[in-house]
């Protein structure tokens, strides 16, 4: 099956720092990744979409100069979350889809878990 | 109310146990409903899915779908312990595109 991979699985960092977190798509190239993040005991929520080579698609409430998403190639995109605060710390998963018709499953990364101190 | 529900748990049982897993869900125009197994501190992985109502068997995997009510099931026959994890139900109008989940509901199988 399709392997995603993100990296770094882990990071710790200060408050007020910046980190970024790489998603690659291995053996398929993704027209469409997806970015996630998963509170503890709580479900995966959207917060954006993006398409290679275009600007990335926002949900609402989520702060596009907060998480800032680039999607260069098509098996590689990043999420940069700026001034990182506590509040901040969570489980950060992409998933990342081939193709752009409507049988085309989204494949999930294993997910990075981000602590800010 | 949250588009999608799904009782958290935890739902432990011996192993060799038939396991119920539910969600319901608020809109009507979902298409598509997938359930994913999350293991602890890894990404979910596809387990079934299934489009608009009508069941789907996969192995010890059942789905089942009714769009009347508004309700999806998972079955799991013979249960094992490597069955423990959190599963996820989601849903969406287009598959492979925007997918709402359920809150998970944490599954332990008890040898």
């Amino acid at each position: 099956g399709a392997v995603v991979s993100q990296h770094p699985s882990w990071v710790i960092c200060k408050s007020g720092t910046s980190v970024k977190i790489e998603c690659r798509s291995l053996d398929f190239q993704a027209t469409t990744m997806f970015w996630y993040r998963q509170f503890p005991k709580q479900s995966l929520m959207l917060m954006a979409t993006s398409n290679e080579g275009s600007k990335a698609t926002y949900e609402q409430g989520v702060e596009k100069d907060k998480f800032l998403i680039n999607h260069a190639s098509l098996t590689l995109s990043t999420l940069t979350v700026t001034s990182a605060h506590p509040e901040d710390s969570s489980f950060y998963i992409c998933s990342a889809r081939e193709g752009s018709g409507n049988y085309n499953e989204q494949f999930f990364g294993p997910g990075t878990r981000l602590t800010v101190l | 109310q949250k588009e999608v529900e799904q009782d958290p748990g935890p739902l432990s049982v011996p192993e060799g146990a038939i396991v119920s897993l539910n969600c319901t869900y608020s809109n009507s125009a979902f298409q598509y409903f997938m359930w994913y197994r999350q293991y602890s501190r890894k990404g979910p992985e596809l387990l079934m899915y299934t489009y608009s109502s009508g069941n789907k068997e996969d192995g010890r995997f059942t789905a089942q779908v009714d769009k009347s009510s508004k309700y999806i099931s998972l079955f799991i026959r013979d249960s094992q312990p490597s069955d423990s994890a959190t599963y996820l139900c989601a849903m969406g109008m287009e598959y492979g595109n925007k997918l709402v989940f359920g809150a998970g509901t944490i599954l332990r199988v008890k040898s």
